[in-house]
């Protein structure tokens, strides 16, 4: 069985600083990893997504995620926080074969002035 | 751009009714979904469909039923709502091969937050 965990339900950072949330996961197979983003009263929305290949993982509105393989993480960053970055971020798991995604518990982030 | 689009933003219904929540989806895709999404929870698959009248149960199936009669079509079904089935409910969509499904891309609806009281 698959599980995520997001440590922190809620992070609080200043526009302009380090956004860092942080996933880790539980597989027993190699598994594909995403990031997704919902806005207030919206879906979700995908940020950045690994399969295969290179680890360091870039996406959209300047979000980027590293696969480390031994520490079964895929942690999210952004080098400086907008006010538009306040939403919830929800970290994924899927195994390659299978139409399964298992969603870790989100991330609320607010940013400050 | 694919839209999932689910007919109600809000639903209010009292215990014992039957719910019925509606998603449609434009592109042609196999595969449907539906998630129940609950703070600090995340979102819990709930059914899946990977053909017309097909279905698989997900993590939490005790309490809904689906129904999909056509492809564009997956309808989740509250058989006697409950107050602990108060909740936001996500569909999502994505295609059935891994050619088509190019990054392996879920789209989901904006949701339906129902009340049930």
């Amino acid at each position: 069985a698959q599980s995520v965990t997001q440590l922190g339900s809620h992070v609080s950072v200043s526009e302009g600083a380090l956004v860092l949330l942080r996933c880790n996961y539980s597989s027993s197979v190699p598994p594909y990893l995403f990031w997704y983003v919902q806005y207030p009263n919206q879906g979700l929305q995908l940020l950045l997504k690994y399969t295969t290949g290179a680890t360091l993982v870039k996406g959209i509105n300047g979000f980027e995620a590293e696969f480390k393989k031994s520490e079964t993480s895929f942690h999210l960053t952004k080098p400086s926080a907008h006010m538009s970055d306040a939403a919830e971020y929800f970290c994924a798991v899927k195994r390659a074969a299978g139409n399964k995604l298992t969603f870790g518990g989100g991330t609320r982030v607010l940013v400050k002035p | 751009d694919v839209k999932v689009t689910q007919s109600s933003r809000y639903l209010v219904k009292r215990t014992g009714e039957k719910v019925f929540l509606e998603c449609v989806q434009d592109m042609d895709h196999e595969n449907m979904f539906w998630y129940r999404q609950d703070p600090g929870l995340g979102l819990r698959l709930i059914y899946f469909s990977y053909d017309v009248k097909m279905k698989e149960k997900g993590d939490i199936p005790e309490g809904y039923s689906v129904s999909r009669e056509k492809k564009e079509r997956f309808s989740l079904i509250l058989e006697s709502a409950s107050t602990n089935q108060t909740s936001m409910y996500l569909c999502a969509s994505r295609p059935g091969t891994s050619e088509k499904a190019g990054n392996y891309g879920y789209t989901f609806g904006s949701g339906t937050r129902l009340t049930v009281v």
